[in-house]
């Protein structure tokens, strides 16, 4: 079965740098999440869409960015990048009917 | 204190053995429980979800009690390919659709 994609899988920024991680939900599922897993921690929700529009938002810094496009897929854009920006970048997806949410693979962002 | 909380283990058990995991929450109010796996440095993998009812799915039972805000899973017959960190999930609030996690416990399933 069809999973979620991220792109890429590994990135490494310079501090102060911008970064846009990509995200290809499951076929179907129209609502996207985003969740950053330090390391040694559990993922913490940043930021969802839920047909294009902002439907939640968590602990996503002011330096970060998201939407989502008229194919589900959903961006985001990290600017001014921090040492502690460095983590596991995951998208999961669902439909709107449902609270099961897949994960991606995960983009893991390295800044130096 | 976590919203979610669990006993971080490790868990070592023999092949073969039946463990136990026990979860607690602290928002009364919270609707959906889930039990994930994730082996190192991968993406979350969902499980199965938990109902007040219990579920099974194969040699996996979740058992949910509201009344102790706690959350169990069971594994019987544990095999080398269980060795993963199990964590309990659970949606706080029907508003929102975030996905609260415990910390994870770790568990490792020895020949």
């Amino acid at each position: 079965a069809a999973g979620v994609i991220q792109s890429p899988r590994h990135l490494i920024k310079e501090k102060r740098e911008t970064a846009t991680l990509k995200c290809y939900p499951i076929p179907r599922h129209d609502t996207v999440y985003w969740y950053q897993q330090g390391p040694g921690q559990d993922p913490q929700f940043l930021i969802s869409f839920y047909e294009k529009m902002q439907s939640d938002k968590g602990s996503i810094p002011d330096r970060f960015s998201a939407q989502q496009f008229s194919d589900y897929h959903s961006e985001l854009n990290m600017s001014s990048l921090e040492l502690g920006d460095s983590a596991l970048y995951f998208c999961a997806s669902s439909k709107d009917d449902s609270y099961e949410q897949y994960f991606g693979p995960g983009t893991r962002l390295t800044v130096t | 204190r976590k919203e979610v909380e669990q006993d971080p283990g490790p868990f070592n058990v023999p092949e073969g053995a039946t463990v136990a995991f026990n979860c607690t929450y602290s928002n009364s109010a919270s609707q959906s429980f889930f039990w994930y796996r994730q082996d190192c440095r991968k993406e979350p993998k969902l499980l199965m979800s938990v109902y007040s009812s219990g579920n099974e799915d194969g040699r996996f039972t979740a058992q949910l009690n509201r009344a102790s805000q706690y959350i169990s899973l069971l594994i019987r017959d544990s095999k080398l390919s269980d060795s993963a960190t199990y964590l309990c999930v659970v949606n706080m609030d029907t508003g929102r659709r975030a996905l609260t996690f415990g910390s994870g416990t770790r568990l490792q399933v020895q020949p």
